[in-house]
């Protein structure tokens, strides 16, 4: 079993729609959570990152943390063309080394 | 804040050749960490240190791969008698390390190819 579990996709929606991207993982040790976005050929860059259950926001983007379930989301409202690209979620601990999703890719179509 | 470096951006070499890889963090981070992603997978995490200690390798590392970080600032990733297997972007990410949530922050990272 994969230590954390993303959908591959790819998940299409249109423009201006809300994308919601879904990750689990199976470590309860992970104390953080992490996500990020990787253009084609590029190297994965932060969106934002979680620690405390509940939801989380920074201007488009919401990432929602349930430990219970072991379950971490990030919702991207006002989808953009430009947001089309493969989303990775990490959990990671104490000794900040993260273990990512194989990442699901997004399609934001005009 | 420069961000991470890592050269050479690519590599092409035959197989059974060694190769030499760096990575220079950001300057104030004080732990690096090397990761290794292939199509359609996420990075898969190979070594980390923090400043000239590799506290941590992964159990899936083959021995011909070897770290060092002599000085805890550049960082340097040596692959010998390379096999083809070993084609794959190589990414380094520097971080803090001192808070919950310290995020990493990668380098553009060295596309290797093994022909």
């Amino acid at each position: 079993q994969k230590e954390v579990e993303q959908n591959s996709g790819p998940l299409s929606v249109p423009e201006g729609a809300i994308a919601s991207l879904n990750c689990t993982y199976s470590d309860r040790g992970s104390q953080s959570f992490f996500w990020y976005r990787q253009y084609s050929g590029k190297s994965p860059e932060l969106i934002m990152f979680i620690y405390s259950n509940g939801d989380k926001e920074d201007g488009r983007f919401t990432a929602q943390l349930n430990k219970a379930s072991q379950y971490v989301s990030l919702l991207i409202r006002d989808s953009q063309p430009s947001d089309s690209a493969t989303y990775l979620c990490a959990g990671g601990g104490n000794t900040g080394k993260l273990i990512f999703g194989q990442g699901t890719t997004l399609q934001v179509k005009p | 804040d420069t961000g991470v470096s890592q050269d050479p951006r690519h590599k092409i070499t035959k197989r059974g050749q060694n190769v030499t890889f760096r990575c220079d963090p950001i300057s104030e981070h004080n732990r690096l960490y090397w990761y290794r992603q292939t199509l359609g997978q996420g990075p898969e995490f190979l070594t980390y240190f923090q400043n000239e200690a590799q506290l941590e390798k992964s159990r899936l590392l083959s021995d011909r791969f070897s770290a060092e970080r002599p000085k805890g600032s550049f960082s340097t990733l040596e692959i010998q008698r390379t096999e083809q297997g070993d084609s794959a972007m190589y990414l380094c990410a520097s971080s803090l390390g001192q808070t919950l949530g310290s995020p990493l922050h990668f380098g553009n990272g060295t596309r290797l190819t093994v022909t």
